[in-house]
């Protein structure tokens, strides 16, 4: 039985450009969940995507946006990227509202 | 707001010696509190959750939590810690706010060094 796969693993990156993560979720949950967690700090919650919707948002700016699938697979996207944005992102995912979420093992993004 | 403190940036311990993880959390109602713990390059594992019921909670790997509501605090135990033990441990506490997604707010994490 799969975990949460994420893809890709490292991703490089400039200023001002884009980029797209991807997850799966584990067998069976319907609920996305997206972290960013920076260098030294623990994970910032992003967004939860249930029913291909955005259910709740963190404290994150528009240039982040997210998509669900039919197949409950979800989308990170984050454009004009800037410094900052170089952490690991993490996909979690569930049942909806259930406990506990499951993780991947993240997507490292490096802006230079 | 719901918050969780680990006082802690670095704990270190002998193996064979019994372990301490400290938590404290910060909620408005019943908490729901979790542990995690990351290795190096991977994601968060999950290790126990207290969501009601006894105050001792067993989880994965031999770790358990003692949840106490008096001192809010919620701290990561283990009888006898392993090498293999050392490791980033984040206690974690779900946003029970008006949207209640099960969202998760963590704290900053303390690493665990086990020494030979």
């Amino acid at each position: 039985d799969a975990g949460v796969t994420q893809s890709p693993t490292h991703l490089i990156k400039t200023r001002g450009q884009q980029v797209t993560l991807r997850c799966s979720p584990k067998s069976g949950h319907d609920t996305v969940s997206w972290y960013q967690q920076a260098l030294g700090q623990g994970p910032q919650f992003i967004f939860q995507y249930y029913e291909e919707e955005e259910r709740q948002r963190g404290n994150f700016p528009d240039r982040f946006s997210g998509h669900q699938f039919p197949n409950y697979s979800s989308e990170l996207n984050v454009n004009a990227l800037l410094l900052g944005d170089s952490a690991l992102y993490l996909c979690a995912s569930s049942a909806y509202r259930n406990q506990p979420q499951h993780f991947g093992d993240g997507t490292r993004l490096s802006i230079l | 707001a719901q918050s969780v403190a680990q006082p802690e940036d670095q704990v270190n311990v002998a193996e064979g010696n019994p372990l301490t993880v400290k938590c404290t959390y910060s909620v408005s109602g019943n908490p729901y509190l979790f542990w995690y713990v990351q290795y190096p390059n991977r994601g968060l594992q999950f290790l126990l959750k207290y969501i009601t019921g006894d105050n001792l909670v067993k989880g994965s790997y031999g770790f358990e939590a003692e949840f106490n509501k008096s001192q809010t605090s919620f701290h990561l135990k283990k009888p006898s810690a392993l090498v293999s033990d050392s490791a980033l441990y984040f206690c974690a506490v779900r946003d029970l706010g008006s949207s209640n997604t099960g969202k998760l707010i963590f704290g900053q994490g303390t690493t665990l060094q086990v020494k030979p």
